[in-house]
């Protein structure tokens, strides 16, 4: 499995754009890349998936560079409430009925200020 | 999208004792469940991976006999800590996968067990 680094913790102001980047440079070519978000007491919560370029849903953007050494987690207009760990994983996505465990890094602490 | 359920939410036990935790796929089949464990202030762990009819297997340094997992069911996962001690106080995390979901390769976690031995 790849190994990930990531930013210990980050502080951002509420309404500003958050960019998280982890690095991932032994990236294997059936690797995808996926983004989760832990609040304290829960379980994670899966944020956004991909495997190159860029992939957008209603909570964040990802963005893969061409070598995909690394990936961006944006958050636009942080919001008190985006105050959690998140965490970059890279996996082998495996055919229907197949599985890869999934491993955690340190993640990354974000403290939204008011 | 998929739901995993986990029970109980947090539990009390006494040193010696044995506690169950389980984890149960609500609106799909899952082969395969994992558990986690979390300290404090630190990253999940992955302590097993639980299969449906088969035997778990356990990550290096986790003690099977101690942490006993059950997968009867494609919907059914369970965790049984045995003879607890206080330094098995943590927060237990489960998570499967729907495969229903072919743009979705992620995970879904349930929502933890707060685990506290006195």
């Amino acid at each position: 499995l790849a190994k990930t680094t990531q930013p210990i913790s980050m502080d951002s102001y509420e309404g500003q754009e958050v960019n998280i980047t982890c690095s991932h440079n032994n990236i294997a070519t059936n690797d995808y890349i996926t983004w989760y978000q832990q609040f304290p007491s829960q379980g994670p919560r899966f944020i956004i998936q991909g495997y190159k370029t860029k992939v957008t849903n209603e909570v964040a953007s990802l963005f893969i560079p061409a070598d995909r050494k690394s990936s961006t987690l944006s958050l636009p207009r942080v919001s008190l409430s985006d105050t959690a760990v998140y965490y970059c994983l890279v996996a082998t996505v495996v055919n229907s009925g197949g599985y890869q465990k999934v491993t955690f890094g340190i993640g990354t602490k974000l403290q939204v200020i008011p | 999208g998929a739901v995993v359920s986990q029970h109980p939410s947090w539990v009390i036990c006494k040193s010696g004792t044995s506690v169950k935790i389980e984890c149960r796929s609500l609106d799909f089949q899952a082969t395969t469940m994992f558990w986690y464990r979390q300290f404090p202030k630190q990253s999940l762990m992955l302590m097993a991976t639980s299969n449906e009819g088969s035997k778990a297997t356990y990550e290096q340094g986790v003690e099977k006999d101690k942490f006993l997992i059950n997968h009867a069911s494609l919907t059914l996962s369970t965790l049984t800590v045995t003879s607890a001690h206080p330094e098995d106080s943590s927060f237990y995390i489960c998570s499967a996968r729907d495969f229903r979901w072919d743009t979705n390769y992620g995970y879904t976690f349930g929502s933890g067990t707060r685990l506290t031995v006195v």
